[in-house]
């Protein structure tokens, strides 16, 4: 596998369940991002992990907990979610966590909460 | 309220003519510019930045420019290729913050 990879590619899930999304970069990069990106909506920055350690947390609720283990993977749990978190939920890496950086981006996971 | 706005949401092109996608910004201090391309279930790959000591950047077939007094940014595709039918996202930052997104523009390049 190269670059970045996401599973499950698709999700399903009712409010009162708990899942987990999966991240894992084959570049070598320090920082790992989530992003969310609802329909008809800009990508938003949900958390960065720069060394493992969660540098940005954009006001995300707590229904949202990631989990980063080490540079190279990251995880996004779920539990208790509600129909508006419906949306595409990007990974990406870059370097070092520079701003400047370019990030790489995976393909996402596109999450259904009914 | 959103800080980059890409106000039209799809373009159509005929192969071989110039492609001008556009990106309005709000935060005057925004310095720093990308455009990331999309195809259908992949990630956002980067295409090309600027900063706002530039205004212009080239690569190839694809040109960024930046009107800062306007606050607007736009990419140019000359020529117009198929392959270049995706989804265009510009995203613009201030030094040390993150980078804010546009919604995309949805490019269709008719053969």
């Amino acid at each position: 596998e190269t670059g970045v990879t996401q599973t499950p590619r698709h999700l399903v899930m009712g409010m009162t369940n708990k899942k987990s999304l999966k991240c894992e970069q084959h570049l070598g990069h320090n920082a790992m991002y989530w992003y969310k990106q609802s329909a008809k909506k800009p990508l938003e920055l949900m958390f960065v992990y720069n060394f493992k350690e969660q540098t940005e947390n954009n006001s995300v609720p707590s229904r949202f907990s990631p989990e980063c283990p080490n540079s190279s993977h990251l995880f996004l749990h779920l539990h208790t979610l509600q129909p508006e978190d419906s949306a595409l939920y990007l990974c990406a890496s870059s370097q070092d966590g520079g701003f400047r950086e370019t990030q790489y981006f995976g393909p996402g996971t596109r999450l259904l909460v009914l | 309220d959103q800080q980059v706005k890409q106000n039209s949401p799809s373009l159509s092109v005929q192969e071989g003519r110039i492609s001008i996608l556009n990106c309005d910004y709000t935060n005057s201090m925004f310095d720093y510019f990308l455009w990331y391309k999309k195809y259908p279930a992949e990630g956002p790959t980067f295409l090309i930045s600027i900063s706002s000591i530039k205004d212009k950047n080239e690569d190839g077939r694809f040109t960024v420019f930046l009107n800062k007094s306007a606050k607007h940014l736009s990419l140019h595709i000359v020529p117009s290729q198929p392959g270049d039918s995706a989804v265009y996202f510009c995203a613009a930052s201030e030094t040390g913050n993150q980078f804010y997104f546009g919604t995309g523009t949805s490019l269709t390049v008719i053969p």
